[in-house]
């Protein structure tokens, strides 16, 4: 199993210019999450997906997108890239179900987007 | 809201304990803690559900005081291996599954 995917590694983006972060597992997990990790602020959860079809707002949703139209890819979506978007983003999978929020999440190695 | 984690940073020498402590405003359902190491991705650890249970992981245990909702993950006679920066994720009572990390705590084990 390659687990939890994320394409591309690095990203350079110029501002106003859009873009779309990858992130595939092959465990056939119902959850998947996408978060931004700045300097001192943690991990901040940005949108989740509990099944394809389903997904909502974490704690920072402006300027994301996302669509889960299939169990394995969770892709997401820059609208119009700010400099305040320069993070790196990793992107998780659970096999939690049903609100049982009680299994582990299994991060990918992450996409470090830089937007000048 | 984010969990609050303390310390926000401590450097032990190998051998010796430390605990990093993990708060929230809110109840909670469960707890979890993850340790990522510089460059990488988060790694679990352990999840503690709601109930006061206390798990461990080889010399890495946790609890959970649901009623005081806190958790405390306790490294005993630490090693090189367990540097990196600990973080907990916090599950509140109700609702889907959403897990909000701390800001996480600095951990570094010199020889």
């Amino acid at each position: 199993n390659a687990g939890v995917t994320q394409t591309p590694k690095f990203q350079v983006l110029k501002t106003g210019q859009s873009m779309t972060l990858q992130c595939a597992q092959d465990m056939n997990h119902e959850y998947m999450s996408w978060y931004r990790q700045d300097p001192g602020m943690g991990l901040r959860l940005i949108h989740y997906s509990v099944g394809a079809g389903i997904t909502d707002q974490g704690e920072v949703p402006n300027g994301y997108n996302v669509s889960r139209s299939t169990t394995e890819d969770f892709p997401l979506r820059l609208l119009s890239a700010a400099p305040s978007q320069t993070s790196v983003y990793f992107c998780a999978s659970s096999r939690s179900s049903g609100g049982s929020a009680s299994a582990p999440q299994y991060f990918g190695p992450g996409t470090r987007l830089l937007v000048l | 809201q984010q969990p609050v984690q303390s310390p926000q940073a401590v450097i032990l020498r190998e051998g010796e304990d430390a605990v990093i402590n993990c708060s929230s405003s809110k109840a909670l359902y469960s707890v979890h803690w993850y340790r990522q190491k510089h460059g990488e991705a988060p790694v679990f650890l352990m999840i503690l559900l709601k109930g006061g249970e206390q798990k461990g992981h080889d010399k890495i245990s946790a609890s959970f005081n649901e009623k005081k909702q806190q958790s405390s993950l306790y490294l005993t006679a630490s090693q090189l291996s367990y540097s990196g920066t600990y973080f907990c994720g916090t599950v509140n009572s109700g609702g889907y599954q959403k897990v909000t990390f701390g800001t996480g705590t600095k951990l570094q084990v010199i020889p």
